[in-house]
């Protein structure tokens, strides 16, 4: 069945530092989304991403699409206190419009 | 404008017992999900609508569990003869169609005792 796996589970990193994220697919995707969640919080859309090879910045973070549309990663600059959370990848896929499959999310603690 | 609601946001109930959970999801939407969140873990996916039709059912995790929406808006999710495994935050989210971003309430807290 479909895997959506994302990379590391947890990071904790010192504030200042950069964080990566990574979100793959076994099968190709139609487009992916990233959500972010802070704690005790619901999820709240950060960036979709459709075309393949695509990158979108917003401010400190950088979102990319594979070449293949099977892999995605988000990027943050200079980690800030304020960017704790837990990051989810949701990804639709080609063969089934109908379902969307979350990743398990990685969960990052800045340490000031 | 408002945003998605959702009503009761926490909800005790004893084992075998039935609930309902409403989402009244933003005006217009077309799209709405249903998810369940246990305590620090992802978001699994339960069911969504497209309209008042639900083209893919099979994210409810037994019989016990349905959902339905009418009027193309206010959806319920029903569980009957309530587990403690039941015991999760269950989040409703609408989006203005499928594959459009989507937003979240803030969720029911359903503790089965």
């Amino acid at each position: 069945g479909q895997q959506v796996m994302q990379i590391p589970q947890y990071q904790h990193v010192q504030e200042g530092e950069d964080f990566t994220t990574y979100c793959n697919s076994s099968t190709t995707l139609s487009n992916i989304q990233w959500y972010k969640q802070r704690p005790g919080g619901h999820p709240v859309f950060l960036i979709q991403l459709v075309k393949s090879g695509e990158v979108k910045k917003q401010k400190r973070l950088t979102f990319q699409f594979g070449e293949a549309k099977k892999n995605s990663s988000l990027h943050i600059t200079a980690t800030q206190t304020t960017d704790v959370g837990t990051y989810f990848c949701a990804v639709y896929l080609k063969t089934s419009y109908d379902k969307v499959i979350f990743g398990p999310g990685t969960s990052l603690s800045v340490i000031p | 404008g408002a945003g998605v609601s959702q009503s009761p946001s926490n909800k005790v109930t004893e084992k075998g017992k039935d609930v309902e959970l409403r989402c009244d999801p933003i005006s217009g939407h077309t799209a709405l999900y249903w998810y369940r969140q246990s305590l620090g873990q992802g978001l699994e996916f339960l069911i969504y609508f497209q309209g008042n039709s639900a083209p893919d059912k099979s994210g409810l995790p037994s019989d016990r569990f349905s959902a339905e929406r009418t009027g193309g808006s206010v959806s319920t999710l029903t569980i009957q003869r309530t587990q403690q495994e039941d015991s999760a935050v269950y989040l409703c989210a609408s989006s203005l169609a499928r594959g459009y971003e989507q937003y979240f309430g803030p969720g029911t807290r359903l503790t089965v005792t």
